[in-house]
Parts: structure tokens; sequence; C-alpha cells
């Protein structure tokens, strides 16, 4: 079964520019993640999507982040613009869904991004 | 938002002798998740171990068992005979059973392991 796939896997920006990123969950799985890991913490949710539909978005900064999950499967995250505090990595992860319960998450392997 | 802690930014131990990872949470839920991730120098977070917090029995994974204390809300990690590639940060992490399910992760503890 292949797992979550991210890309891409690195990423340098200046400043102020716009950037994506995009993942493919592990099919079969209703739940999407994305999380941001700042270098020396764990990771952090920024929104969660049950199909297409957002689920929890409350840490997600909505003055510069976006995130959309169209037909349920791939996702998109998007920085624009893109502040110095932006850099770190950003993981997906899903998970399957069935009676009002979240299997396992599972982790794809990031994207690095650095912002100068 | 849930609380993770885990005290111990690093740990070391020998190849084939045994160490223990220490992780305490915060909670005022009965029925929750909890998970010991592994995230290697290449990144990719992979799950060690879960634990279903209504069950009584302390989940084993071949050479990663936990011990769950539920009423000290404590949930550590051994790790037995181990070896080269258990070297990583690992990480442990909460999730409420139903509603919003996103993971709770503490800060990690980065393990060395010593020819």
């Amino acid at each position: 079964e292949a797992g979550v796939a991210q890309s891409p896997r690195y990423k340098i920006i200046e400043k102020r520019q716009s950037v994506a990123f995009w993942c493919n969950p592990i099919s079969g799985h209703a739940t999407l993640y994305w999380y941001q890991q700042i270098l020396g913490q764990g990771p952090k949710l920024l929104i969660q999507f049950q199909n297409n539909g957002v689920v929890d978005d409350s840490q997600l900064p909505k003055d510069r982040f976006s995130a959309e999950r169209l037909k349920g499967v791939d996702s998109t995250l998007k920085i624009q613009p893109a502040k110095l505090e932006d850099s770190a990595v950003y993981l997906c992860a899903s998970s399957s869904y069935l009676n009002g319960y979240t299997d396992t998450q599972y982790f794809g392997p990031g994207t690095r991004l650095t912002v100068l | 938002a849930q609380t993770v802690t885990q005290s111990q930014p690093e740990m070391s131990v020998q190849e084939a002798e045994t160490v223990t990872l220490s992780c305490t949470y915060d909670t005022s839920e009965s029925d929750y998740y909890l998970f010991w991730y592994k995230q290697p120098p290449s990144r990719q977070m992979i799950l060690v171990i879960r634990q279903e917090a209504y069950k009584q029995q302390n989940a084993t994974e071949n050479r990663f068992s936990v011990n769950f204390q539920k009423a000290a809300k404590s949930f550590s990690l051994k790790i037995s005979d181990s070896q080269l590639g258990d070297a990583a940060m690992y990480f442990c992490a909460y999730q409420y059973q139903t509603g919003a399910n996103n993971l709770f992760f503490g800060t990690g503890t980065r393990l060395t392991v010593i020819p």
C-alpha cells in the first residue's frame, strides 16, 4: 500500500513570495491533516479535512495560509506572502474514518520550507 | 488544547541495552488515544505504538512496550535490545477519541544509540 506522498521535499523562497505544497493521502483515507513542525518542536496542527470539508482550521493563519482538498483526495497548502517565521517542515498526514472514530494517522515525508 | 510533556530532551543508550522515554499529559477526558512516533533524520514520522485509554493492558510491539498509568497521566516507552536503527527523535502524542482528532505532540526526545 502506497504511503502519504508530498511534494516538493524542499523549497527555498524569499520572504513575501508565495509557495504551495501538495499532498496525496493513502487511498481511501477520508481524513487529511496539515501540520507545521518548527525546528526543535513537535508538529502542530494547521488544518484538518474530513473528505473535502474543513473540520478544524482554528490554528491556520488565515491572513496568509490557505488550504483546499478538492474532490476529497489530494490537498494543497498555500502560503502567500511568506514570512521568515514560516520556515518549518510541513507534514501531511491521513487516516481512515469509520463510525465516528478516526484511526491512526500516517505521515508523509514532509516539505522543508526555508524563507530567506 | 491538550498538553503533552516530554521532560527528557536527549537520551542515550548502549546498543543491546534497554532505555525508557518518559511522557506525561494533561486531560479531563476519560477516553482517548496515546501514541509514540519515531522521526529519524530523514524526517518521515513513523508510528511506533498506540494505546487506547480504556484498555488496562499495556501495548507492546516487538521490542517496544509502554507503561500506561492512567491515573498518573503517564505514558512511557521502553525500548529493549536497542539497535542502531532506533536512533531518532521520539514524540509522544495525545488524540481525542471523538470529535476533532488531531494529534497533540510533545517536544520530543532525541535518542542516541551508542555502538
